[in-house]
């Protein structure tokens, strides 16, 4: 079946330092892939989406681009910030309008 | 234009007791997914439901756990029972019925069993 594999946390950086959270996925169809980003006792929030091969997601300086060639979904920025601090989820959903299957998250912190 | 509502955010069981939590999605949303987080966790899907329909309910265990999405009204997750096992987040989320669009979250239930 279709699953998720994301980068194990938790991961620390200091501000304005890079960074990089793999996604990497399965899927017998072609999925549209998603970040989501939750804050400590929040839901979940979309942060960014790309729908085919090649787009490129962005929001808040964060990016994603959908590479099929190495089902991967990695999510950069290029310099985070103390109130980037939160868990971040890769996420798929199938062409078939099926559920979203979502990674395990990885937990960010950064320090001041 | 109102986000998906949750219902309540807080609630507390004792052992044996049933839990059941709302979601109402946003407005024009045929689909509604449940899913449970433990503490320090993943989300774990439980069940994926249009109006008045079942469409996957592969996550959810099969005894004490029931969900619904009627015509009219909130998504109902169900809980029989409560064990403390149960204590968990349980977020809900809608989203339209075309493919490969996003689904958006509600702020969640946190579930406590006494």
């Amino acid at each position: 079946g279709d699953s998720v594999t994301q980068m194990e946390g938790p991961v620390t950086l200091s501000e304005e330092a890079f960074l990089t959270i793999n996604c990497t996925y399965t899927a017998t169809g072609y999925p549209s892939l998603f970040w989501y980003v939750q804050y400590p006792g929040e839901g979940l929030q979309l942060l960014l989406k790309a729908t085919k091969a090649d787009d490129k997601g962005s929001n808040k300086g964060f990016e994603a681009t959908y590479r099929k060639e190495t089902t991967s979904f990695h999510l950069e920025k290029g310099s985070v910030q103390v109130s980037d601090s939160a868990v971040y989820f890769c996420a798929l959903r199938d062409s078939s309008a099926s559920k979203i299957i979502f990674g395990s998250g990885t937990r960010l912190s950064i320090r001041p | 234009n109102a986000g998906v509502m949750q219902n309540p955010r807080h609630l507390v069981r004792r052992r044996g007791q049933e839990a059941r939590l709302r979601c109402s999605p946003m407005k024009g949303h045929s689909h509604v997914y449940w899913y449970r987080q433990l503490p320090e966790e993943g989300l774990k899907f439980m069940v994926y439901l249009q109006k008045e329909n079942i469409i996957d309910e592969s996550g959810m265990p099969k005894e004490r756990f029931s969900a619904e999405f009627p015509k009219e009204g909130p998504s109902i997750l169900r809980i029989q029972q409560v064990v403390r096992g149960d204590s968990a987040a349980y977020f809900c989320a809608s989203s339209p019925r075309e493919a490969n669009t996003e689904a958006f979250f509600g702020q969640g239930t946190r579930l406590t069993v006494v």
